[in-house]
């Protein structure tokens, strides 16, 4: 069974630009979930997505957004970058998001903002 | 002060040694705990599971909670290098909604030959 896909896996940006960064789940995951890892601040969980609802959200500003298309696929926006931005985004799918679940993480997109 | 405190390390240790990862937490509600491990360049990858206190054993790793005490400990015994890698812990409850993990910062974990 094919793990948690993300792409791409580097990007390099500038401030003051926007990026889309794509998750692809497990095969047969509905939940898709989105954190962002820095070294100061650790893992912080962004938000998730279930057929194409987003039912949770974490502290992150408007600037950040994301969707979740019929295939369960997803993706993550970022608008207008700042130096802040730059961080390992890691995806994780589940079967359904519930508490119970074994959320499933992919390799991460690492993402610099110059 | 955050929800979830963990000493980030380094830990180095020799090969054979138990290790002892632990994380505090401030917020009496989570009721389902996990660990993590994480290998550089990689997403991290589900160790251990527990709902509530108790202790929970799977091979050379124990985990265990102490609700009492807003504690939760990973042992590993007989380590081996390929477990050097940092080992998150996370939490949740179901105030925090669908999937909403709360992480500690990592503990990096070098175990040397």
């Amino acid at each position: 069974k094919a793990g948690v896909t993300q792409t791409p896996r580097y990007l390099i940006k500038t401030r003051g630009q926007q990026v889309t960064l794509s998750c692809s789940p497990i095969s047969g995951h509905r939940s898709v979930s989105w954190y962002q890892q820095t070294p100061g601040q650790g893992l912080q969980f962004l938000f998730e997505y279930f057929s194409e609802t987003q039912r949770n959200k974490g502290n992150f500003p408007g600037r950040f957004s994301g969707r979740q298309f019929s295939n369960s696929r997803s993706e993550m926006n970022v608008s207008t970058l700042e130096l802040g931005d730059s961080a390992l985004y890691l995806c994780a799918s589940s079967l359904t998001g519930s508490f119970a679940d074994t959320q499933y993480f992919g390799p991460g997109t690492r993402l610099t903002v110059l | 002060q955050k929800e979830v405190e963990q000493d980030p390390g380094p830990l180095s240790v020799p090969e054979g040694a138990i290790v002892s990862l632990n994380c505090t937490y401030s917020n009496s509600a989570f009721q389902y705990f996990m660990w993590y491990r994480q290998y550089s360049r990689k997403g991290p990858e589900l160790l251990m599971y527990t709902y509530s206190s108790g202790n929970k054993e799977d091979g050379r790793f124990t985990a265990q909670v102490d609700k009492s005490s807003k504690y939760i400990s990973l042992f590993i015994r007989d380590s081996q290098p390929s477990d050097s890698a940092t080992y998150l812990c996370a939490m949740s409850d179901f105030s925090g909604g669908y999937n909403k993990l709360i992480f500690g910062a990592g503990t990096r974990l070098a175990v040397h030959p």
